[in-house]
């Protein structure tokens, strides 16, 4: 189960719109509407956001947003806030092998 | 309120043992899947194995199938990860996780920091 690729970084200015990648294969995330985001502080636990592709989860800003396309899944942030500045992950489900989920890359995001 | 506290981890040789603990409270944890991860200092997120809701059925990542166990006792609220042959590799904290039908983590502990070191 290789890891999902994700940019390493990605930057915006307050108030823009920035959008991460996650891009696997037909065995994962473009098999399977199943990809999940996570934002993670440094030393902290992971925070869910986004469950099944593009639902928020309880309590998370519409400002997050997520959506998939063949291979890929993408995670948008609107209306870049310094607070949003931290390290993204997503996760699929993966049948490459046995059944089991993967984690992409990791992205961190900088808020200029 | 939902809490997850894991516990177990410190500092072990090479070659040993060692089984982590994750208590759940604030929600019916025998209606749950649970799911154990780790990250590596300075790396990123690694889904590690995950457990149904009565403990028979398991998944594995590849990169440890055979030397983690994952189970889970409901009567204790509490979900399990024996790792056995310790390598530097393992050195990592280790977050459980609730889990939904389709792997969504919802909820997560503060970690259990594991150093395998000589």
């Amino acid at each position: 189960q290789s890891a999902l690729t994700q940019p390493a970084s990605v930057s915006g200015s307050p108030g823009q719109s920035i959008t991460i990648s996650c891009t696997g294969t037909s065995s994962d995330v473009g098999g399977y509407n199943y990809v999940s985001w996570y934002q993670q502080y440094p030393g902290k636990a992971p925070k869910f956001l986004i469950y099944d592709v593009s639902n928020r989860a309880s309590g998370v800003s519409d400002r997050f947003s997520g959506s998939k396309s063949g291979d890929t899944a993408s995670l948008t942030i609107s209306g870049l806030q310094a607070e949003d500045e931290g390290d993204y992950y997503c996760l699929s489900y993966t049948t490459a092998s046995t059944p089991a989920y993967v984690f992409g890359t990791g992205t961190k995001v900088t808020v200029l | 309120e939902v809490q997850l506290v894991e516990s177990g981890g410190g500092l072990d040789q090479p070659g040993g043992s060692l089984r982590l603990s994750c208590v759940a409270s604030g929600f019916t944890f025998s209606s749950y899947w649970m799911t154990w991860l780790r990250q590596a200092p300075g790396k990123g997120l690694e889904w590690v194995a995950n457990v149904r809701q009565d403990g028979v059925q398991k998944y594995y990542a590849d990169s440890v199938k055979g030397r983690l166990t994952i189970s889970r006792d409901n009567a204790k609220n509490s979900i399990y990860l024996q790792i056995n042959s310790l390598r530097a590799e393992d050195t990592a904290v280790y977050y459980c996780a609730r889990t939904w039908p389709t792997g969504g983590l919802d909820y997560w502990g503060q970690g259990t920091l594991v150093t395998v070191s000589s």
